[in-house]
C-alpha cells in the first residue's frame, strides 16, 4: 500500500483568488487522480494526473480552472482558480500502484467566501 | 458512461444488527467493484473489493456480493458496531485494479444505534 499525504487538510478562502492543494505519495505510483466531493454528495473525478504531460480533464472540468501538475511518480498539485463560493468542496487525491488497488489522501475542505 | 446507483441513501440500525447496501450499475463491462467507507472529515478508505470472476467474497464481518447477470452488488455488514457508522460508497470500473477511472455511487450514510 502506499501513504499519501494531501495538504492543507482545510482552508478558508476569499473569492477570486487561487489554491493549490498538494499531494505527496511515498512510493512512485503509476496514477494519480483528483477529485471533487461537495457537501453530502458523492465523489466526482476531475482529472486525471499525468507524469510529464498535461492531465486529462473529465466533462465539465478545463485547464483553466483546475491547472494540475505531476512532475514525478510520487507528486502532484491540484489548483483551484479564480475561486467562487460554488467552488467550496472537498477535493481529494487518489493514487494507484501498477495492478493493485488505489487509495486516497484524506482531502482538503475548502470554503470560499 | 459507466451510472451506478446506491440505494439506500440512509440506513439506521440497531448494533448487532445486520445492515445491506445494494448498487447496480449499467455497463456490462465493468469487472471490479470496490466498497469504500468514509468517516467524518477523513478520505474514503478502501473495505473490500470484489472483481467479475467471483460471486461473493467475505472478510470477517463484511462481506460483497455480486451479480453479473443483473448487474448489481451488495455490501453486508453483520453484527454491527458503533463505530461502523460512516458513509459507505461503492464504486465501479471496467479495468482491474486500482489504475482505473472509478464511477461512484451516490453513498449510504449508515448508523448503527445503540
Amino acid at each position: 500500500s502506499a501513504v499519501i499525504s494531501q495538504k492543507p487538510s482545510r482552508d478558508i478562502c476569499q473569492r477570486g483568488t487561487s489554491l493549490t492543494i498538494q499531494c505527496q505519495v511515498d512510493s512512485q505510483v503509476t496514477m494519480m487522480f483528483w477529485y471533487r466531493q461537495q457537501p453530502g454528495q458523492s465523489l466526482t473525478l476531475i482529472a486525471t494526473a499525468n507524469q510529464g504531460s498535461e492531465a486529462t480533464y473529465e466533462s465539465g472540468f478545463v485547464i483553466d480552472k483546475f491547472p494540475i501538475s505531476r512532475p514525478n511518480l510520487t507528486f502532484s498539485t491540484l489548483t483551484v482558480s479564480n475561486m467562487s463560493p460554488e467552488d467550496s468542496s472537498i477535493y481529494l487525491c487518489r493514487a494507484a500502484l501498477a495492478n493493485t488497488e488505489a487509495f486516497f489522501g484524506q482531502g482538503t475542505r475548502l470554503t470560499v467566501v | 458512461g459507466e451510472n451506478v446507483e446506491q440505494h439506500p441513501s440512509t440506513l439506521s440500525v440497531q448494533e448487532g444488527d445486520s445492515a445491506v447496501i445494494k448498487c447496480t450499475y449499467s455497463d456490462s463491462a465493468s469487472n471490479y467493484f470496490p466498497w469504500y467507507k468514509q468517516e467524518l472529515g477523513k478520505g474514503p478508505q478502501l473495505i473490500i473489493d470484489i472483481r467479475s470472476n467471483v460471486g461473493e467474497k467475505k472478510d470477517q464481518r463484511i462481506a460483497v456480493t455480486l451479480n453479473k447477470t443483473a448487474k448489481h452488488f451488495s455490501l453486508h455488514i453483520t453484527e454491527t458496531q458503533p463505530e461502523d457508522s460512516a458513509v459507505y460508497f461503492c464504486a465501479a470500473s471496467n479495468e482491474r485494479g486500482g489504475g482505473n477511472k472509478l464511477t461512484f455511487g451516490t453513498g449510504t450514510q449508515l448508523k448503527v444505534e445503540l
